[in-house]
Protein backbone atom coordinates (compact mmCIF):
# COMPACT_ATOMS: atom_id res chain seq x y z
CA UNK A 1 0.00 0.00 0.00
CA UNK A 2 3.45 2.35 0.06
CA UNK A 3 2.80 5.10 -2.79
CA UNK A 4 5.76 4.19 -5.33
CA UNK A 5 7.21 7.35 -6.62
CA UNK A 6 9.07 7.81 -9.62
CA UNK A 7 11.42 8.62 -10.56
CA UNK A 8 13.62 7.51 -8.07
CA UNK A 9 16.76 9.58 -8.52
CA UNK A 10 17.22 12.94 -10.61
CA UNK A 11 19.76 15.43 -11.19
CA UNK A 12 19.47 18.94 -12.58
CA UNK A 13 21.15 21.78 -13.18
CA UNK A 14 20.25 25.27 -11.44
CA UNK A 15 17.38 26.64 -13.47
CA UNK A 16 15.97 23.52 -14.96
CA UNK A 17 12.17 21.89 -13.81
CA UNK A 18 11.83 19.02 -12.36
CA UNK A 19 8.35 16.75 -11.52
CA UNK A 20 8.10 14.53 -9.25
CA UNK A 21 5.12 10.99 -8.84
CA UNK A 22 3.85 9.66 -6.14
CA UNK A 23 1.43 7.04 -7.26
CA UNK A 24 -0.84 4.96 -5.16
CA UNK A 25 -2.93 2.15 -5.35
CA UNK A 26 -6.27 3.89 -4.14
CA UNK A 27 -7.29 7.45 -4.64
CA UNK A 28 -5.79 10.12 -2.72
CA UNK A 29 -7.58 12.31 -0.56
CA UNK A 30 -4.70 14.68 0.64
CA UNK A 31 -1.09 14.39 -0.36
CA UNK A 32 1.50 15.88 2.16
CA UNK A 33 5.04 16.45 0.11
CA UNK A 34 8.32 16.73 2.38
CA UNK A 35 11.99 17.33 1.70
CA UNK A 36 14.19 15.82 3.58
CA UNK A 37 18.30 17.05 3.79
CA UNK A 38 21.33 14.27 4.03
CA UNK A 39 21.46 13.95 7.92
CA UNK A 40 18.87 16.47 8.68
CA UNK A 41 14.75 15.87 9.66
CA UNK A 42 12.09 15.76 7.03
CA UNK A 43 11.10 19.41 6.23
CA UNK A 44 6.96 19.76 5.65
CA UNK A 45 6.86 21.57 2.29
CA UNK A 46 3.46 21.51 1.43
CA UNK A 47 -0.36 19.55 1.28
CA UNK A 48 -2.96 18.76 -1.33
CA UNK A 49 -5.86 18.76 -0.84
CA UNK A 50 -8.52 16.07 -2.64
CA UNK A 51 -10.23 19.46 -4.40
CA UNK A 52 -6.79 20.66 -5.65
CA UNK A 53 -6.41 23.57 -3.04
CA UNK A 54 -2.76 23.47 -2.01
CA UNK A 55 -0.98 25.28 1.22
CA UNK A 56 2.86 25.87 1.23
CA UNK A 57 5.84 26.44 -0.92
CA UNK A 58 5.81 29.29 -3.31
CA UNK A 59 7.95 28.22 -5.75
CA UNK A 60 6.70 24.16 -5.61
CA UNK A 61 3.03 23.04 -6.46
CA UNK A 62 1.56 20.04 -6.78
CA UNK A 63 -1.30 18.43 -8.47
CA UNK A 64 -3.50 15.23 -8.85
CA UNK A 65 -4.24 13.14 -12.09
CA UNK A 66 -7.76 12.92 -12.83
CA UNK A 67 -8.51 9.47 -10.91
CA UNK A 68 -6.87 11.02 -7.96
CA UNK A 69 -4.37 7.92 -7.88
CA UNK A 70 -1.44 9.84 -8.48
CA UNK A 71 0.14 13.46 -7.38
CA UNK A 72 3.33 14.97 -9.18
CA UNK A 73 5.05 17.68 -7.33
CA UNK A 74 6.46 20.50 -9.45
CA UNK A 75 9.70 22.26 -8.96
CA UNK A 76 10.46 25.18 -10.84
CA UNK A 77 13.90 27.05 -11.53
CA UNK A 78 15.83 24.73 -9.29
CA UNK A 79 17.79 26.40 -6.73
CA UNK A 80 20.62 24.08 -5.11
CA UNK A 81 18.90 24.14 -2.09
CA UNK A 82 16.28 22.21 -3.62
CA UNK A 83 18.38 19.33 -3.37
CA UNK A 84 17.35 16.18 -0.71
CA UNK A 85 15.01 13.38 -0.60
CA UNK A 86 11.15 14.28 -1.36
CA UNK A 87 8.82 12.00 0.25
CA UNK A 88 5.05 11.91 -0.19
CA UNK A 89 3.08 11.32 3.01
CA UNK A 90 -0.82 10.65 3.31
CA UNK A 91 -3.60 8.27 5.42
CA UNK A 92 -3.22 4.43 4.24
CA UNK A 93 -7.17 4.42 3.13
CA UNK A 94 -9.04 4.25 6.00
CA UNK A 95 -6.63 3.16 8.82
CA UNK A 96 -5.62 6.77 10.83
CA UNK A 97 -2.03 4.99 9.55
CA UNK A 98 0.54 7.54 7.99
CA UNK A 99 2.40 6.44 4.98
CA UNK A 100 5.15 7.94 3.06
CA UNK A 101 6.24 7.39 -0.54
CA UNK A 102 9.28 5.48 -1.28
CA UNK A 103 11.13 8.56 -1.89
CA UNK A 104 12.97 10.52 -4.66
CA UNK A 105 16.67 11.54 -4.04
CA UNK A 106 17.02 14.97 -6.15
CA UNK A 107 20.25 16.23 -6.74
CA UNK A 108 20.70 20.16 -8.24
CA UNK A 109 24.12 21.05 -9.80
CA UNK A 110 25.79 23.98 -10.20
CA UNK B 1 8.38 29.49 19.02
CA UNK B 2 10.98 26.31 19.64
CA UNK B 3 10.82 23.14 17.54
CA UNK B 4 10.30 19.56 17.88
CA UNK B 5 12.99 17.96 20.40
CA UNK B 6 14.16 14.36 20.77
CA UNK B 7 16.68 13.01 23.09
CA UNK B 8 19.15 11.25 23.21
CA UNK B 9 20.43 12.22 19.48
CA UNK B 10 22.65 9.23 19.17
CA UNK B 11 22.28 6.04 21.22
CA UNK B 12 24.31 2.21 21.10
CA UNK B 13 22.74 -0.94 22.50
CA UNK B 14 23.26 -4.35 22.52
CA UNK B 15 20.52 -6.76 21.82
CA UNK B 16 18.69 -7.74 24.15
CA UNK B 17 18.59 -4.48 26.00
CA UNK B 18 16.15 -2.18 26.39
CA UNK B 19 16.25 1.64 25.25
CA UNK B 20 13.59 4.66 25.41
CA UNK B 21 13.59 7.61 23.49
CA UNK B 22 11.62 10.50 24.28
CA UNK B 23 9.89 13.86 22.03
CA UNK B 24 8.81 16.79 23.15
CA UNK B 25 6.31 18.23 20.69
CA UNK B 26 5.70 22.23 19.96
CA UNK B 27 3.95 23.93 22.83
CA UNK B 28 0.48 23.40 21.79
CA UNK B 29 0.55 20.38 19.75
CA UNK B 30 -1.35 17.38 20.68
CA UNK B 31 -0.55 14.76 18.26
CA UNK B 32 2.95 13.19 18.40
CA UNK B 33 3.51 10.44 16.26
CA UNK B 34 6.83 8.30 15.68
CA UNK B 35 8.25 6.67 12.64
CA UNK B 36 11.25 4.56 11.69
CA UNK B 37 13.64 5.08 9.29
CA UNK B 38 15.95 3.00 7.61
CA UNK B 39 18.13 2.92 3.83
CA UNK B 40 16.39 -0.55 3.11
CA UNK B 41 13.06 0.19 4.14
CA UNK B 42 12.26 4.04 3.71
CA UNK B 43 10.29 6.01 6.44
CA UNK B 44 7.54 3.57 8.44
CA UNK B 45 5.04 4.72 10.88
CA UNK B 46 5.19 2.77 14.27
CA UNK B 47 2.21 4.80 16.31
CA UNK B 48 0.68 7.97 16.94
CA UNK B 49 -0.55 9.59 20.27
CA UNK B 50 -3.26 12.14 20.41
CA UNK B 51 -4.29 13.71 23.49
CA UNK B 52 -2.12 10.43 25.59
CA UNK B 53 -4.25 8.09 23.89
CA UNK B 54 -2.64 5.79 20.75
CA UNK B 55 -4.67 6.81 18.00
CA UNK B 56 -3.32 3.84 15.80
CA UNK B 57 0.17 1.81 15.13
CA UNK B 58 1.85 0.68 12.46
CA UNK B 59 2.98 -2.99 11.58
CA UNK B 60 5.63 -3.34 13.86
CA UNK B 61 6.35 -6.16 16.74
CA UNK B 62 4.67 -5.49 20.16
CA UNK B 63 8.22 -5.12 21.45
CA UNK B 64 7.58 -1.34 19.67
CA UNK B 65 5.58 0.83 22.29
CA UNK B 66 5.20 4.40 23.52
CA UNK B 67 3.05 6.77 25.73
CA UNK B 68 2.03 10.32 25.93
CA UNK B 69 1.74 12.16 29.06
CA UNK B 70 -0.51 15.22 29.86
CA UNK B 71 1.74 17.21 28.96
CA UNK B 72 1.89 16.01 25.69
CA UNK B 73 5.28 14.76 25.37
CA UNK B 74 5.95 11.23 24.00
CA UNK B 75 8.23 8.47 24.91
CA UNK B 76 9.06 5.60 22.69
CA UNK B 77 10.15 2.02 23.81
CA UNK B 78 12.11 -0.92 22.39
CA UNK B 79 12.38 -3.70 24.70
CA UNK B 80 14.48 -6.94 23.54
CA UNK B 81 16.85 -5.09 20.69
CA UNK B 82 17.19 -7.06 17.57
CA UNK B 83 20.27 -5.66 14.91
CA UNK B 84 17.41 -4.18 12.68
CA UNK B 85 15.96 -2.16 14.81
CA UNK B 86 19.18 -0.02 14.78
CA UNK B 87 17.56 2.82 12.47
CA UNK B 88 16.92 6.60 12.91
CA UNK B 89 13.98 7.11 14.60
CA UNK B 90 11.84 10.30 14.03
CA UNK B 91 8.90 11.72 15.86
CA UNK B 92 6.64 14.30 14.00
CA UNK B 93 4.72 16.90 15.91
CA UNK B 94 0.70 18.36 14.66
CA UNK B 95 -2.08 20.44 16.31
CA UNK B 96 -4.39 18.24 14.76
CA UNK B 97 -3.69 14.50 14.39
CA UNK B 98 -1.24 13.63 11.77
CA UNK B 99 -3.50 11.90 9.27
CA UNK B 100 -6.01 14.79 9.54
CA UNK B 101 -6.70 17.15 6.55
CA UNK B 102 -4.77 20.33 6.54
CA UNK B 103 -2.31 19.01 9.32
CA UNK B 104 1.14 20.37 9.13
CA UNK B 105 3.70 17.74 10.91
CA UNK B 106 6.99 19.09 12.64
CA UNK B 107 9.22 16.83 12.61
CA UNK B 108 12.66 16.73 15.51
CA UNK B 109 16.30 15.59 14.58
CA UNK B 110 15.93 12.17 15.41
CA UNK B 111 17.74 9.46 17.70
CA UNK B 112 20.46 7.45 15.81
CA UNK B 113 19.76 3.81 17.49
CA UNK B 114 22.64 1.50 16.72
CA UNK B 115 22.42 -2.06 18.07
CA UNK B 116 25.36 -4.10 18.35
Amino acid sequence: QQPVQSPQAVILREGEDAVINCSSSKALYSVHWYRQKHGEAPVFLMILLKGGEQKGHDKISASFNEKKQQSSLYLTASQLSYSGTYFCGTEASGTYKYIFGTGTRLKVLA
Amino acid sequence: KAGVTQTPRYLIKTRGQQVTLSCSPISGHRSVSWYQQTPGQGLQFLFEYFSETQRNKGNFPGRFSGRQFSNSRSEMNVSTLELGDSALYLCASSFGAVTAINTEAFFGQGTRLTVV
